[in-house]
């Protein structure tokens, strides 16, 4: 089946040491999302690509970096967790029409000690 | 500017009835998405349901239908026979024409009990 998959499904990091997480796509949605979401809160959209144009969020930390390197793969790169970063972190992928829903992967769930 | 605005955090409803969870909406792009998510206690949100502006008719899928009323800006989701595994976080999301992005609500936390 078409999926999106995210590796690993749960993170464990420490304070300020760097930690990248990984999402795949098999669907070949041109376009491909990474969210935060915080317990009880709705996603947050930290960047997302168009191809391979990036396009970043206004309130985005510079401690968030992402990759993409082809279709397929994006990453997720935080150079620096702060015990604020622990979250859920959510890829999605869609085609780039409106009417085209989102498909989600099942999240990697970030602990930072 | 975009905004979803879900008002009910928490909704209670008994297995076998049907409940409504709210949904307004502000755009000013003339062409525009609406979704509805589920996400259960494992995280992973799963897309339950689609209307796009100029449809004519609410869309339905299986247990679920969209009650779109576009004058009021509103999209609320029906499920009808509530089932004990539709107790989940329920987020609404819009996403306009020119935009590649997702706006979503703070959502409802919806609980069946048998």
């Amino acid at each position: 089946d078409a999926m999106v998959i995210q590796n690993p499904r749960y993170q464990v990091t420490q304070f300020g040491k760097p930690v990248t997480l990984s999402c795949s796509q098999t669907l070949n949605h041109n376009v491909m999302y990474w969210y935060q979401q915080k317990s009880s809160q709705a996603p947050k959209l930290l960047f997302h690509y168009y191809d391979k144009d990036f396009n970043n969020e206004a309130d985005t930390p510079d401690n968030f970096q992402s990759r993409r390197p082809n279709t397929s793969f994006c990453f997720l790169d935080i150079r620096s967790p702060g015990l604020g970063d622990a979250a859920m972190y959510l890829c999605a992928t869609s085609r780039e029409d409106s009417s085209y829903e989102q498909y989600f992967g099942p999240g990697t769930r970030l602990t930072v000690t | 500017a975009q905004k979803i605005t879900q008002t009910q955090p928490g909704m209670f409803v008994q297995e076998k009835e049907a409940v409504t969870l709210d949904c307004t909406y502000d755009t000013s792009d003339p062409s525009y998405g609406l979704f509805w998510y589920k996400q259960p206690s494992s995280g992973e949100m799963i897309f339950l349901i689609y209307q796009g502006s100029y449809d004519q008719q609410n869309a339905t899928e299986g247990r679920y239908s969209l009650n779109f009323q576009k004058a009021r800006k509103s999209a609320n989701l029906v499920i009808s026979a509530s089932q004990l595994g539709d107790s989940a976080m329920y987020f609404c999301a819009m996403r306009g024409h020119v935009t590649d992005k997702l706006i979503f609500g703070t959502g409802t936390r919806l609980q069946v009990f048998p």
